[in-house]
Order: C-alpha cells, then structure tokens, then sequence
C-alpha cells in the first residue's frame, strides 16, 4: 500500500465547474497535510496546508481533512484554464519525518 | 526574499558518469532536502538535512548518490555511476525547520538526463 494515494487522472471540467481533487494516506499519525501545484515543467508551489478535521477556506480553494478516515481533499471552486496542472497531496507526520508525496492528479479545465 | 537556487538546470551525461548538483537554500532556512522525481511521479524524498547533520537518508541509493552540507548552508548531490533510471528532476527544497507544520519551499529543479 502506497503511502499516500491519489487517482493520477487526468479529471476533466469545464470552466466554471468545482475540480474535486482526492488524497489518501496510511499513516494514522499523520499530522499535517499539504496540496502542492506542479505545472509542466515547474516546480511544486504550495496552494494550501490543513493540520485539524474540517474545512479550511483559501480563496477559491478549500482543503477538507478527515483523519478518522484518512482522507484529505481540496475543491477547486469556479475552476479557470489556469488551474489546469498537476496535483500533488503531501503528508508529514509527528516528528522531523519529511513531506511524503503522492503520484499527484492532473487536472484539465476545459474553456 | 531570494527562493531556493539550484544549477545546472539541465544535464544530460552517459550512464557510468558522474554528475553533481548544487543547492542554495532560502537565507536562514535551517533544513534542507533532496527529491528525486521521476516524469509522472511525485517527488521522493533521498536525503533531509537539519543544518549540517542527516536526519533521514534512508531512500538514498548509498551505493550511487551521495550528499553533503558542510558548513549548513548550501549542498550538493553527487551521482556516481549514473544509470538510466537515474533520468528525473533532482529538487531542492528547504524549510524554517523540520517539525511537522513548516513549509517547505522548493527550487527550480534540475533536469538530469541519462543516456
């Protein structure tokens, strides 16, 4: 089992539409929880980063953390052609242990 | 502020040779990494740095790759021999520190092609 699992995609929507991205990890000690955004070619960029159950808001952009399941999401509301990229779920757990990663979900908003 | 600096950018070397990259972190950022990340993979860690001490080297191939930060500032990756599935985007990144709740930011990459 992967340590952090997402679908590799690539999820189509069209403009205007929410992109609904899925991330789930194995290690129940996981504490804090990052989506990083990764276009062609580039480096990772940090959208947004979420440490308690719930919602966590960021503009057009929010973070959903269950830890009793295990799953983290990020909705990308009003998605625009600009979003289209790679994304990538990243967990840390308690301790100095480094982000792990996840294969990352390519998303394509169709204008 | 400055981000995360890295060269060369771009490499393409023979398998059997030796390749080195450089890393200069963010000013006063104290924990420094390695990724390695495949074309259609996320990164992976190889090694982590808090200053200049190893906190995990444990996905870093030993017998291949090698890393250093002497004075706890800037490193460098070192491949030798290079083999072909060594083809991927070496990143750098740093953070403030190494609990759980620091950012990590990352660098441009650098592409390394093994032919």
């Amino acid at each position: 089992q992967k340590e952090v699992e997402q679908n590799s995609g690539p999820l189509s929507v069209p403009e205007g539409a929410i992109a609904s991205l899925n991330c789930t990890y194995s290690d129940r000690g996981s504490q804090s929880f990052f989506w990083y955004r990764q276009y062609s070619g580039k480096s990772p960029e940090l959208i947004m980063s979420i440490y308690s159950n719930g919602d966590k808001e960021d503009g057009r952009f929010t973070a959903q953390l269950n830890k009793a399941s295990q799953y983290v999401s990020l909705l990308i509301r009003d998605s625009q052609p600009s979003d289209s990229a790679t994304y990538l779920c990243a967990v840390n757990g308690p301790g100095r242990r480094a982000l792990t990663f996840g294969s990352g979900t390519r998303l394509q908003v169709q204008p | 502020e400055a981000g995360v600096a890295q060269s060369p950018r771009y490499k393409i070397i023979e398998k059997r040779q030796s390749v080195a990259f450089w890393c200069n972190p963010i000013s006063g950022h104290a924990t420094l990494y390695w990724y390695q990340q495949i074309l259609g993979q996320g990164p992976k860690l190889l090694i982590q740095f808090q200053n200049n001490g190893v906190v995990d080297d444990s996905q870093l191939p030993k017998d291949r790759f090698s890393a250093e930060r002497l004075k706890g500032v800037d490193s460098t990756l070192k491949i030798q021999p290079a083999k072909l599935e060594d083809s991927a985007v070496y990143l750098c990144a740093s953070s403030l520190g190494s609990s759980s709740g620091n950012t990590i930011y990352f660098g441009e990459g650098s592409w390394l092609t093994v032919v």
